[in-house]
């Protein structure tokens, strides 16, 4: 079953502006991961956040996390062409065995 | 270090028959999971592995089933195939005493087309 559901399902923006992707979470977590995907292709890890983080930045990312919101955001600052894809947020449970839940995904465009 | 491979990368297959998946992980990682993704119902986890053993398998039927070898390759089958079972097959590792043990790396895809 799909835990986390992304906001919003699509997203076109121009070059150099900042996109900003939301994701909300049914249950408690261990941590939560930001993914993306090109066209079909393999997924490529963005950026991790434990529960008991609030905020994380790597590059242009910044992810943020509630957890009594159960609710995370991803924000792209300046983006370019080249961030055109899906994005996902992915939650794990527990710390024993590895099982990620996806949400459906963010569609991301750049227009340059 | 390579990353994950899957092979094949394209498969056609009919109705009935089955289908076998493989997956290097990185060197080093032990782990690997398996998940299957669609347009309708999205990414969902099929099964994980660790040193040979299966620790977690997602709500599938019994046709699907997999393995992981000595060298921590890993395999991935589907019988008796269905028209539903059209989808992209991800395959991920991760190194769960390394620094990244939380990150799963994931390979390419198999992309599956059931006729």
């Amino acid at each position: 079953s799909q835990q986390g559901e992304e906001d919003p399902q699509a997203l076109s923006i121009q070059e150099g502006e900042n996109a900003t992707m939301n994701c909300s979470y049914k249950t408690s977590i261990n941590n939560l991961q930001w993914y993306r995907q090109n066209s079909g292709r393999g997924l490529v890890h963005l950026i991790l956040i434990r529960s008991n983080e609030r905020e994380k930045h790597s590059g242009r990312l910044r992810v943020t996390l509630d957890t009594s919101k159960k609710s995370s955001s991803l924000l792209i600052t300046a983006s370019r062409a080249a961030d055109t894809a899906s994005y996902f947020c992915a939650t794990a449970a527990g710390a024993g065995s590895y099982q990620l839940t996806f949400g459906k995904g963010t569609k991301l465009s750049v227009i340059p | 270090k390579a990353g994950v491979t899957q092979t094949p990368r394209y498969l056609i297959k009919t109705r009935g028959q089955q289908v076998t998946l493989s997956c290097s992980p990185i060197s080093g990682h032990r782990s690997v999971s398996w998940y299957q993704q669609t347009p309708g119902q999205g990414l969902q986890f099929l099964f994980e592995y660790f040193s040979e053993t299966q620790r977690n398998k997602g709500n599938f039927p019994g046709r699907f089933s997999g393995r992981q070898f000595s060298n921590s390759r890993s395999e991935m089958n589907v019988s008796t195939l269905e028209l539903g079972d059209s989808a992209l097959y991800l395959c991920a590792s991760r190194d769960p005493v390394g620094q990244s043990g939380n990150e799963q790396f994931f390979g390419p895809g198999t992309r599956l087309t059931v006729l």
